[in-house]
């Protein structure tokens, strides 16, 4: 079974630019997360997609971020204009279903994109 | 708010030695916790899910026990290798918040041969 992939891996920005990353989740799970992860800290989520459909999307700093799920399947993460606080990893995670551990419902991460604002 | 916590943030042991993880959470109306496992430049791999009404789970040299009312976690490493040299995290969820993951910033192990 393949497991979520992530594009581009790693990306270099200046202040003030934009830039967009890519998540395809494994095949037929329902629910899509985005976590941003800055380095020493643990992952925040930023949101969190049920299908096509916004769950939580209330630690997106919706003045730069935005992302959407069209389709119900992959998803894009954009920032514009990206500051220096954004360098992290943006991680993106899937599961069948929202409420992981319902029923053996596992959640699932890919390998992340990391992201240098400089 | 919710707040996860994890002691140590650092820990070196050599190889062979039992060890534990510490989590602690502010809010005991918790759904489910998991403890994760970050290898350097990778994701996230589940290492163990228990269910708020459960003590503990089991697997292999891991076990992660669970005292809901006290707000704690342990993850208990048996014999440890230098294989088991990673970050590890603890997460929360609660169903008043989508049952979204709740983490703390992790204990980074090094076991040295």
């Amino acid at each position: 079974e393949a497991g979520v992939a992530q594009s581009p891996r790693y990306k270099i920005i200046e202040k003030r630019q934009s830039v967009a990353f890519w998540c395809n989740p494994i095949s037929g799970h329902a629910t899509l997360y985005w976590y941003q992860q800055i380095l020493g800290q643990g992952p925040k989520l930023l949101i969190q997609f049920q299908n096509n459909g916004v769950v939580d999307d209330s630690q997106l700093p919706k003045d730069r971020f935005s992302a959407e799920r069209l389709k119900g399947v992959d998803s894009t993460l954009k920032i514009q204009p990206a500051k220096l606080e954004d360098s992290a990893v943006y991680l993106c995670a899937s599961s069948w279903l929202t409420g992981v551990g319902l029923s053996g419902n596992t959640i699932y991460f890919g390998e992340g994109s990391w992201l240098t604002v400089v | 708010k919710q707040e996860v916590t994890q002691i140590p943030a650092a820990l070196s042991v050599p190889e062979g030695e039992n060890l534990v993880l510490n989590c602690s959470f502010t809010d005991s109306a918790i759904y489910n916790l998991q403890w994760f496992r970050q290898d350097p430049g990778k994701g996230l791999t589940s290492l163990l899910l228990i269910q708020s009404s459960q003590r503990e789970q089991t697997s292999g040299r891991l076990n992660a026990s669970l005292d809901k009312s006290s707000g704690r976690s342990t993850l208990y490493i048996a014999a440890s290798q230098p294989g088991d040299s990673a970050t590890y995290l603890c997460a929360v969820s609660q169903s008043n918040s989508g049952y979204a993951l709740n983490f703390g910033k992790g204990t980074s192990l090094l076991v040295t041969p």
